[in-house]
């Protein structure tokens, strides 16, 4: 069974803050990778894919991608009240699938 | 609106009572999918179509059937719920998978009980 992780816990962040997530994956050939939010009692919505090393720029959103060491991580700038939230990791690898991490949530404090 | 629909939205039955949950989406999405999700243990797929008459099993499929026999309909079956199928499933649907894609759509869930 293919793995992501997710293994910190909540996450509290002043308001205007940097959040700063993180996403580990267990198969090398896993070949790109998301992030959903998903808010309290709704279901996930997409916020961004990567699937080239490096980071990719979305607004205040950053991913990046570091294949070497088979780990995703997520930045979210000047963090809004509206940033709580889960935030779930996925990986393709292929044949279809796509995996799940257990998520973790952010709290942005005002 | 492009929207995956899930019915029953919350649903409440006893152990052993055959139970349908239908999910239907309108963008002609050749990729639906089932997911359940619990406490501390995030979302787990229990099956998947690639397309019509084609279905295949994700990680948990076990207690579950699914059928595909149209392109905007994908049901969940549950033949003789148990407790343990207590969970919060989801329904997504996408063009499809790949590289540089795979944005899901997702239902709003149905919360289902099984006493």
């Amino acid at each position: 069974q293919k793995e992501v992780e997710q293994n910190s816990g909540p996450l509290s962040v002043p308001e205007g803050a940097i959040a700063s997530l993180n996403c580990t994956y267990s198969d090398r050939g896993s070949q790109s990778f998301f992030w959903y939010r998903q808010y309290s009692g709704k279901s996930p919505e997409l916020i961004m894919f990567i699937y080239s090393n490096g980071d990719k720029e979305d607004g205040r959103f950053t991913a990046q991608l570091n294949k070497a060491s088979q780990y995703v991580s997520l930045l979210i700038r000047d963090s809004q009240p509206s940033d709580s939230a889960t935030y779930l990791c996925a990986a393709y690898y292929g044949n279809n699938r796509l995996a799940f991490g257990k998520g973790n949530q952010v709290v942005v404090i005002p | 609106e492009a929207q995956v629909t899930q019915n029953p939205r919350y649903l409440i039955t006893v152990t052993g009572k055959k139970l349908t949950v239908t999910c239907s989406q309108n963008m002609n999405h050749e990729y639906m999918s089932w997911y359940r999700q619990d406490p501390g243990l995030g979302l787990r797929q229990i099956y998947y179509s690639m397309n019509v008459e084609v279905t295949d099993k994700g990680d948990v499929p076990e207690g579950y059937k699914v059928s595909r026999k149209e392109k905007r309909n994908f049901p969940l079956i549950l033949e003789s719920p148990s407790p343990n199928q207590t969970s919060l499933y989801f329904c997504a649907s996408s063009l499809f998978l790949g590289l540089n894609t795979g944005e899901l759509f997702f239902g709003e869930g149905s919360r289902l009980t099984v006493l």
